[in-house]
């Protein structure tokens, strides 16, 4: 059973640009989180997803990030017009339905603004 | 909101001595507390989580104890190995309700 997978590893931006990142659950997941990491410093969850709807955006920034989890595909989260201050680790992580708690976390994707 | 206080920042030890690792939260709701190890540049990995309705978990040098009238919880490691350092992450969640709020972490460094 392969673990959450997540590409690119490694996204070079520079400002004003888009970014997108990828998270495909684990096998029989069904619930999908993305938190940001910024360096020295925890994980601050952004948004929860489950297959084709947004449960909770509260930890989203209003303008220019957007998240989907559409019925075929792996999860995308968008970065519009990105800024430096967009650096840093996104993760994704996932849980089963019967413990949406017990969530088990991707490699996570790098992404330095230039 | 929730808000999950973690200490101490960084924690050095000796190896073969004992590690504690210390998290208060906020909302007495919260029912659900895991804790992460993150080596550098790799995922955050569960180690080891406790539900509200048990006051402590082993799992082999690992234990977790909970005191919910306090509203705080530890991690503790016996006998540590230059393999435990890494960043540890406490968290805290209503159960069934997914959002995970986060302490800061505490970078433990296991001297050899």
């Amino acid at each position: 059973n392969a673990g959450v997978m997540q590409n690119p590893r490694h996204l070079v931006r520079r400002r004003g640009q888009e970014a997108r990142l990828r998270c495909s659950p684990m096998k029989g997941h069904s619930h999908v989180y993305w938190y940001r990491q910024l360096p020295e410093e925890g994980l601050k969850f952004m948004v929860y997803l489950q297959k084709e709807n947004i449960i909770d955006e509260s930890g989203m920034p209003k303008e220019r990030f957007s998240a989907e989890f559409p019925k075929e595909g792996p999860s995308i989260l968008r970065i519009q017009q990105v800024v430096r201050g967009d650096s840093a680790a996104y993760f994704c992580a996932s849980s089963p339905p019967a413990a949406p708690n017990e969530q088990f976390f991707g490699p996570g994707t790098r992404l330095t603004v230039l | 909101g929730e808000n999950v206080e973690q200490h101490p920042s960084t924690l050095s030890v000796q190896e073969g001595d004992s590690a504690v690792i210390k998290c208060t939260y906020s909302d007495s709701a919260s029912n659900y507390f895991p804790w992460y190890k993150q080596e550098l540049g790799k995922r955050p990995q569960l180690i080891i989580d406790i539900r509200s309705n048990v006051g402590e978990k082993k799992d082999q040098r690992i234990a977790v104890t909970l005191n919910k009238t306090a509203k705080h919880f530890s991690l503790h490691i016996t006998e540590t190995q230059p393999e435990d350092s890494a960043v540890y992450f406490c968290a805290a969640a209503v159960s069934g309700y997914s959002t995970l709020t986060f302490g800061k972490g505490t970078m433990l460094l296991v001297s050899p």
